[in-house]
């Protein structure tokens, strides 16, 4: 079974300070991983996401992440975060169903605090 | 253009009764996912709709939970004999074939709270 584990509930960070929220996964299969944000108050999404190919994958809001097999995480990083960062991050894994579809299985979440 | 709506936004109701929520996704995706998002289990994969066909019902916890889609567009999902463990926000969303490189597309979710 595929599994998702975010270690840190809580990261809290200072405005301009780098951040990295660390998520490792277990699959037995080929994984595609995702990154979603859920702002207060609004629904999740897409932050950004690892199909294939190149390992590092980044987001219009300057997040990346890194597939790193070996020791099958695909931590989220921020060289530099702003206030409007704030929310609650969810790693995900796919895993593709019967009949087509992909369900998304998500970590617990951390919760992003950028202070100033 | 517009996103997947969920309708209502808040919904109390009383242990023992019968609830509906409703996911209008995004027009023209065939795939949509309902999900379930609550303090003790995180959020958990209910059920995927392709079309109006619902190959994968895995994830619906007990015989109380049932979900439709109609015209390949709006879901219900249902909730019998609601109990207090069934209090989550519901979530719905939908994708542009279920691929598993097509994004899903989340709504603001439903907040339901069985009393």
């Amino acid at each position: 079974a595929q599994s998702v584990t975010q270690l840190d509930s809580q990261v809290p960070v200072f405005e301009e300070a780098p951040v990295e929220l660390r998520c490792n996964y277990s699959s037995s299969v080929s994984v595609y991983l995702f990154w979603y944000v859920q702002y207060p108050n609004q629904g999740l999404q897409l932050l950004l996401k690892y199909l294939s190919g190149s390992t590092l994958v980044e987001s219009i809001n300057g997040f990346e992440a890194e597939f790193n097999k070996s020791q099958t995480s695909f931590h989220l990083r921020k060289p530099s975060v702003h206030i409007s960062d704030t929310a609650e991050y969810f790693c995900a894994v796919s895993k593709i169903l019967t009949g087509g579809g992909n369900k998304l299985t998500f970590g617990t979440g951390t919760q992003l605090k950028v202070e100033l | 253009g517009a996103g997947v709506s969920q309708s209502p936004s808040n919904k109390v109701t009383e242990k023992g009764k019968d609830v509906e929520l409703r996911c209008d996704p995004i027009s023209g995706h065939t795939a949509l996912y309902w999900y379930r998002q609550s303090l003790g289990q995180g959020l958990e994969f209910l059920i995927y709709f392709q079309g109006n066909s619902a190959p994968d019902k895995s994830g619906l916890p007990s015989d109380r939970f049932s979900a439709e889609r109609t015209g390949g567009s709006v879901s219900t999902l249902t909730i019998q004999r609601t109990q207090q463990e069934d209090s989550a926000v519901y979530l719905c969303a939908s994708s542009f074939s279920g691929r598993t490189t097509d994004t899903q597309y989340f709504g603001p979710g439903t907040r339901l709270t069985v009393l």
